[in-house]
């Protein structure tokens, strides 16, 4: 099955810093790879995600990069604030077979003023 | 409002009794998921239903059980044959394969005594 490996496990920022997270997967099969963000006490939150078509994707002040032969991909935050404190999963799954996601352990992001 | 609606929050239950978790949604949702969420372990899936009538077992169905009688519940039962069950639980839909989002609920927290 897949294993999806997820670096670092803790992250502290100053804020206006940027943020990176990276993420591998060991099945060539996947094809979607989404990001969620959870905060303290609340509900895991899709924030962006990446299918296998495509090489980056930004929305604000977030992007995700993949790198299908290295099968890498990474989540960058520019302009980290306060706000942005929280864990972050990745997760690698193949579409149209029952949305199996299989998800990294988490990175707890700690932006401080 | 629609959304995903997990009870109880908090449980709480002697070792070697079966327990049972709500999870209703009213997003006409065809897909629903059971995850665990452990410390550093990230979210490992338990059982996901792509229909009515339908399950599969995800990576660490040993030792729980579902239901899907109905198109907006999932109901998830820990049993005694759980060897570790305090965690914390979240429900989860999607519209289908090929979608990919999935919408958690608010979690339960399950503390074996």
């Amino acid at each position: 099955g897949e294993n999806v490996e997820q670096h670092p496990s803790t992250l502290s920022v100053q804020e206006g810093d940027s943020a990176v997270i990276k993420c591998t997967y060991s099945d060539s099969a996947s094809n979607y790879f989404p990001w969620y963000k959870q905060e303290l006490g609340k509900r895991p939150q899709l924030i962006i995600d990446i299918r296998s078509n495509v090489g980056e994707k930004k929305d604000q002040r977030i992007a995700v990069t993949l790198n299908k032969t290295a099968k890498h991909f990474s989540l960058h935050i520019t302009e980290t604030q306060p706000e942005d404190s929280a864990v972050y999963f990745c997760a690698a799954g193949v579409t149209g077979g029952g949305n199996k996601l299989t998800f990294g352990t988490g990175t707890q992001l700690k932006v401080e003023l | 409002d629609g959304g995903i609606t997990q009870s109880p929050k908090y449980l709480f239950r002697k070792e070697g009794q079966n327990v049972t978790l709500s999870c209703e949604q009213n997003l006409n949702h065809d897909a629903m998921y059971w995850y665990r969420q452990d410390p550093g372990q990230g979210l490992r899936l338990i059982y996901y239903s792509q229909i009515v009538n339908d399950f599969q077992k995800g990576d660490i169905a040993e030792g729980y059980s579902v239901s899907r009688e109905k198109k907006e519940s999932f109901p998830l039962t820990v049993t005694s044959a759980q060897k570790n069950p305090t965690a914390f639980y979240l429900c989860a839909s999607s519209d289908g394969p090929g979608t990919g989002e999935l919408f958690f609920g608010e979690g339960s927290r399950l503390t074996v005594l």
